[in-house]
């Protein structure tokens, strides 16, 4: 198993460019969630999904869009980027009964100019 | 509203050291627990979870932390740290289908 991957590993975007983080997990989770880490605030959750066609807010979704079309791809969009959008982004998967025992991407840092 | 409080930004230590990183949180109703850990440069790895049973739970590498619920407290003890402990550690909590973090305490141990 590969786990939960994503790409890139690395982005620079300048202002008003958009883009899609990828992440997929080969676990066959139902419940994936994106993350964005910042210094001194932790891992705030962006958005997250429960299954296949299933999505929701979290704490900070404004400036992303996500989609779950299938249980194994989770991608997140920026529709336009702001430089308030430099983070390090995860993403996360876990399974229904244990689903809060999320297991973690290796991150994609994103860098906005 | 849901939250989490680690009292310690940076916590420094020799090796041998004994540790322990405060968590406590506001959560209203049955909470499942968790500590994580984020060695330099690499993703977040699970440490320990309580769900139930006993408050006292063992994870890897020889931690261990204590579900206190009068206190709502969760903190995190290590007897003797190594210079490999060096790291960031997140208290998280849930009790539905996402987890809430606390902010990090990050770890710094010397040889």
């Amino acid at each position: 198993n590969a786990g939960v991957t994503q790409t890139p590993k690395f982005q620079v975007l300048k202002t008003g460019q958009s883009m899609t983080l990828q992440c997929a997990q080969d676990m066959n989770h139902e419940y994936m969630s994106w993350y964005r880490q910042d210094p001194g605030m932790g891992l705030r959750l962006i958005h997250y999904s429960v299954g296949a066609g299933i999505t929701d807010q979290g704490e900070v979704p404004n400036g992303y869009n996500v989609s779950r079309s299938t249980t194994e791809d989770f991608p997140l969009r920026l529709l336009s980027a702001a430089p308030s959008q430099t983070s390090v982004y995860f993403c996360a998967s876990s399974w229904g009964q244990d689903q809060e025992t999320q297991y973690f991407g290796p991150g994609t840092r994103l860098l906005v100019l | 509203a849901q939250s989490v409080s680690q009292h310690n930004h940076h916590v420094i230590l020799s090796e041998a050291a004994s540790l322990e990183l405060g968590c406590n949180y506001s959560y209203g109703g049955t909470v499942n627990l968790f500590w994580y850990v984020q060695y330099p440069g690499q993703h977040l790895q699970l440490l320990l979870k309580y769900f139930s049973g006993d408050p006292l739970v063992k994870g890897i590498k020889g931690f261990e932390a204590e579900f206190i619920k009068s206190k709502f407290s969760f903190n995190l003890r290590k007897p003797s740290v190594q210079w490999s402990d060096t790291a960031e550690y997140f208290c998280a909590v849930g009790g539905g289908t996402a987890l809430i973090f606390g902010k990090g305490t990050t770890l710094s141990v010397s040889s």
